[in-house]
């Protein structure tokens, strides 16, 4: 079946806007993750999903930054008053057992 | 908390040669480890995991990789690597059984020399 899809594949905005990224996950698969890819940290974790609930939110890196699930599919990672060190590529990952698959990512540019 | 250290940046190898690229966690319980494959452009792929039992884990691609529980590592090998390997490989740990959220290393980006 399809994979992991994310939109768009690339946004580029001004700082201090707020912007809307979203993950499909795979048809069935309950659990949900966003990582952030850039060149100075790597990849890190930002949040979890087991359904719609979020049990792991540790590495959401301010309160700019939010995510929900609905429906236990869509997820949307929205980025309030966008900074210039957000600038990276957002990834989203879905798993049913213990294997993620990623999606593309979306790389957010920040201007 | 968890880490992951893989101390190579960049390793060059010739086609036809073998490979191994490092990799050392720290984790307080039994770690559930990765490996995993990013392309120019394209997103990761897993490679191989190591949950439990046999310490030597093979992987799709021709790769495997061995769990050293007394050096905290998860070496990553393969015997003979081709043009088509060159890319950006990421080791992982998580807990779970793997349903948490991963901790990743730096990554190694490997060069393949003809």
């Amino acid at each position: 079946g399809a994979g992991v899809s994310q939109s768009p594949s690339n946004k580029v905005t001004e700082k201090g806007k707020d912007v809307e990224l979203r993950c499909d996950p795979i048809s069935g698969h309950t659990a949900l993750y966003w990582y952030r890819q850039s060149l100075g940290q790597g990849l890190e974790f930002l949040i979890y999903f087991q359904g719609n609930s979020a049990p792991d939110k540790s590495g959401l890196p301010s309160d700019r930054f939010s995510a929900e699930r609905t429906g236990g599919s869509v997820s949307t990672l929205t980025i309030q008053r966008t900074q210039q060190e957000d600038s990276a590529v957002y990834l989203c990952a879905s798993s049913q057992y213990s294997e993620q698959f990623f999606g593309p990512g979306t790389r957010l540019t920040v201007l | 908390a968890q880490s992951v250290t893989q101390p190579d940046i960049h390793i060059t190898v010739s086609e036809g040669a073998s490979l191994e690229l490092r990799c050392n966690y720290s984790y307080g319980a039994t770690p559930y480890l990765f490996w995993y494959v990013q392309s120019p452009g394209q997103g990761l792929q897993l490679l191989l995991k190591y949950f439990s039992g046999d310490t030597l884990v093979q992987g799709i691609k021709g790769f495997e990789a061995e769990f050293k529980r007394s050096q905290s590592s998860f070496n990553l090998r393969k015997p003979s690597v081709h043009w088509s390997d060159a890319a950006e490989y990421f080791c992982a740990v998580g807990s779970g059984g793997g349903a948490d959220g991963l901790t990743f290393g730096k990554g190694t980006h490997l060069i393949i020399q003809p």
